[in-house]
């Protein structure tokens, strides 16, 4: 059974810096395209970006509302994602999940989800 | 990327059927045979209960069915159960990104 737990959430003043971790296990991390996606409170998912498997390519992919500010990285050898925020803004705020696609090389949807790490942004 | 249009609140009496509507554009659901949709309860995690437009995961009751037209993707719930009271999400592939919904509350009267 495929686990990821996330950590690193907390409080980040304005303009500030967060880096998020998610660590996983029973699956084969390393060959899983995996992201990170966002939940404001009361609010809907929002996708927030994608890294592809370093057997892809590791290449990563953002939204728009957070490209040129986050960092999505992985390090195969921990079995863990990163998410790196920079410039932090009060409408990243939001419990953050990591998900990903247990079958591979590919992420057509998201079958496992960690339970969240919230994230709030306020001076 | 904006995104994908549900209605805000669905409801039905138990047993009764509920259909909720996901439309999006000829560049994400239209597009892709790869829309989505999430079961999310109050204060839990997503849960996923259709991908590839129609497909259910292991585990999932089959009371719950999706299908797709054109720009818009549906999802049913047949025979509507107190348990099936939560939010729904579907979500789409859109090229280098995921577009979701704003996502439907579902209230069993």
């Amino acid at each position: 059974e495929v686990q990821l737990v996330e950590s690193g959430g907390g409080l980040a003043k304005p303009g500030g810096s967060l880096r998020l971790s998610c660590a996983a296990s029973g699956s084969t991390f390393s060959n899983a395209w995996m992201s990170w996606v966002r939940q404001a409170p009361g609010k809907g998912l929002e996708w927030v970006g994608r890294i592809k498997s370093n057997t892809d390519g590791g290449t990563t992919d953002y939204a728009a509302p957070v490209k040129g500010r986050f960092t999505i990285s992985r390090d195969d050898s921990r079995n863990t994602l990163y998410l790196q925020m920079n410039s932090l803004k009060t409408e990243d705020t939001a419990v953050y999940y990591c998900a990903m696609y247990s079958g591979g090389n590919w992420l057509p949807h998201f079958d496992y989800w960690g339970q969240g790490t919230l994230v709030t942004v306020s001076s | 990327q904006s995104a994908l249009t549900q209605p805000a609140s669905v409801s039905g009496s138990p047993g009764q059927p509920i259909t909720i509507s996901c439309t999006g554009t000829s560049s994400d659901v239209g597009n892709y045979n790869l829309v989505s949709w999430y079961q999310q309860h109050p204060g839990k995690v997503p849960k996923l209960i259709i991908y590839e437009v129609n497909k259910r995961p292991s585990g999932v009751s089959d009371r719950f069915s999706g299908s797709k037209s054109g720009n818009t993707a549906s999802l049913t719930i047949s025979g509507l159960q107190a348990e099936d009271e939560a939010d729904y999400y579907c979500c789409s592939y859109a090229g280098f990104s995921y577009v979701f919904g704003a996502g439907t509350k579902v209230t069993v009267l």
